[in-house]
């Protein structure tokens, strides 16, 4: 069964300091790959995804992440974290176009000042 | 609306009561989702419609959990005989279709069961 593994349920970083937050997913065939962001008592928001093409991917608010086959990962990374980025992130799989959305258990980050 | 909207934003219930959630996707969406979000739990697949295929149910957590789509627009998930630990977030999103796409999701249904 397909599934995505977020390592650490709770990020704490300095402002200015890089971001990264871990996303694993299982699978040997390439899939479609996403991260949300959730602000808190706001919805969730598209933040960036990964469908073919270029590996790296860059999203808003000073986001990206890269898809790497080989180690089945999908991490996003911000080089220096801002104050507005706390909030809670989830990495999100789907295997095939017509293919269910799954997500991970999500990250909480916290920005320190 | 432009967005997902989703009724009632609140609801609070006795154990063994039933209730219904409702989902209007954005219009012109054919793919629309149920998701439950507990604290610490992430977001928990419930069901997915996909156009006019038969929906993918594999997220059902107990069969007191239904959910049907109307005229490939509006959606509502029913619980029937709710538990204390039925208390959750469930959200809905609606999605052009293809897995490649983005999901919009609606600010999600509180539900409590006394």
């Amino acid at each position: 069964a397909q599934s995505v593994t977020q390592l650490g349920s709770h990020v704490s970083v300095s402002e200015g300091a890089l971001v990264l937050l871990r996303c694993n997913y299982s699978s040997s065939v390439p899939p479609y790959l996403f991260w949300y962001v959730q602000y808190p008592n706001q919805g969730l928001q598209l933040l960036l995804k990964y469908t073919t093409g270029a590996t790296l991917v860059k999203g808003i608010n000073g986001f990206e992440a890269e898809f790497k086959k080989s180690e089945t990962s999908f991490h996003l990374t911000k080089p220096s974290a801002h104050m507005s980025d706390a909030a809670e992130y989830f990495c999100a799989v789907a295997y095939n176009q017509g293919g269910k959305l799954i997500f991970g258990q999500g990250t909480e980050l916290s920005v320190k000042p | 609306g432009a967005g997902v909207s989703q009724s009632p934003s609140n609801k609070v219930t006795e154990k063994g009561k039933d209730v219904e959630l409702r989902c209007d996707p954005i219009s012109g969406h054919t793919a629309l989702y149920w998701y439950r979000q507990s604290l610490g739990q992430g977001l928990e697949f419930l069901i997915y419609f996909q156009g006019n295929s038969a929906p993918d149910k594999s997220g059902l957590p107990s069969d007191r959990f239904s959910a049907e789509r109307t005229g490939g627009s509006v959606s509502t998930l029913t619980i029937q005989r709710t538990q204390q630990e039925d208390s959750a977030v469930y959200l809905c999103a609606s999605s052009p279709g293809l897995a490649g796409r983005e999901l919009f999701f609606g600010e999600g249904s509180r539900l409590t069961v006394l």
